[in-house]
């Protein structure tokens, strides 16, 4: 199976600490991307990161790629309750059709 | 400007039924993608589809499951004689370019319960 682990499983902060889920996936990547779920919703995407990239922002957002460890990490800064949810990771493989392979989640539990 | 439409949202089927979920993708996409959500779980790749051909059906179940992405009309994931084991969420989403190229679109899934 080419899918990724995440860790932790479950993280619960209190709002205004920063959050950090890590990321490791199997094989040579075209990039990676971060998606968000609230419970009982769709996902929604959040970042990409492109293999020759190491780190991007966006917002609160920081997401970082060592490829040479084939992992990648998400940072949210500053949390907020309504940062709530379970966050996943997805490769895109190199030699495949492209289709993203997604991570296990980090469900992120923010308290006010 | 709507997204990625899924219906139904909920389906229940009793076991040996057929279950059939529908997806219209965001206006101008062209690339469908179908995954399953266990509860607590990730998310299964199930089929990859370009209008009219399916491009990489390597997630989905030799027997029982169908996907097709036709010239005219929605995406459609068909299940024939469900098992208590098809209950799950089913996610359906859109890109314009091809897989891994650019981020994906998602709908709000269809929940089918097999009972």
């Amino acid at each position: 199976s080419q899918q990724g682990e995440e860790d932790p499983q479950a993280l619960s902060i209190q709002e205004g600490e920063n959050a950090t889920m890590n990321c490791s996936y199997k094989t040579s990547i075209n990039n990676l991307q971060w998606y968000r779920q609230n419970s009982g919703r769709g996902l929604v995407h959040l970042i990409l990161i492109r293999s020759n990239e190491r780190e991007k922002h966006s917002g609160r957002l920081r997401v970082t790629l060592d490829t040479s460890k084939k992992s990648s990490s998400l940072l949210i800064t500053a949390s907020r309750a309504a940062d709530t949810a379970s966050y996943f990771c997805a490769s895109s493989y190199s030699g495949n059709t492209g289709k993203l392979i997604f991570g296990q989640g980090t469900t992120l539990q923010v308290k006010p | 400007n709507a997204g990625v439409m899924q219906n139904p949202r909920h389906l229940v089927r009793r076991r040996g039924q057929e279950a059939r979920l529908r997806c219209s993708p965001m206006k101008g996409h062209s690339h469908v993608y179908w995954y399953r959500q266990l509860p607590e779980e990730g998310l299964k790749f199930m089929v990859y589809l370009q209008k009219e051909n399916i491009i990489d059906e390597s997630g989905m179940p030799k027997e029982r499951f169908s996907a097709e992405f036709p010239k005219e009309g929605p995406s459609i994931l068909r299940i024939q004689q469900v098992v208590r084991g098809d209950s799950a969420a089913y996610f359906c989403a859109s890109s314009t370019g091809a897989a891994g190229t650019g981020e994906l679109f998602f709908g709000e899934g269809s929940r089918l319960t097999v009972l």
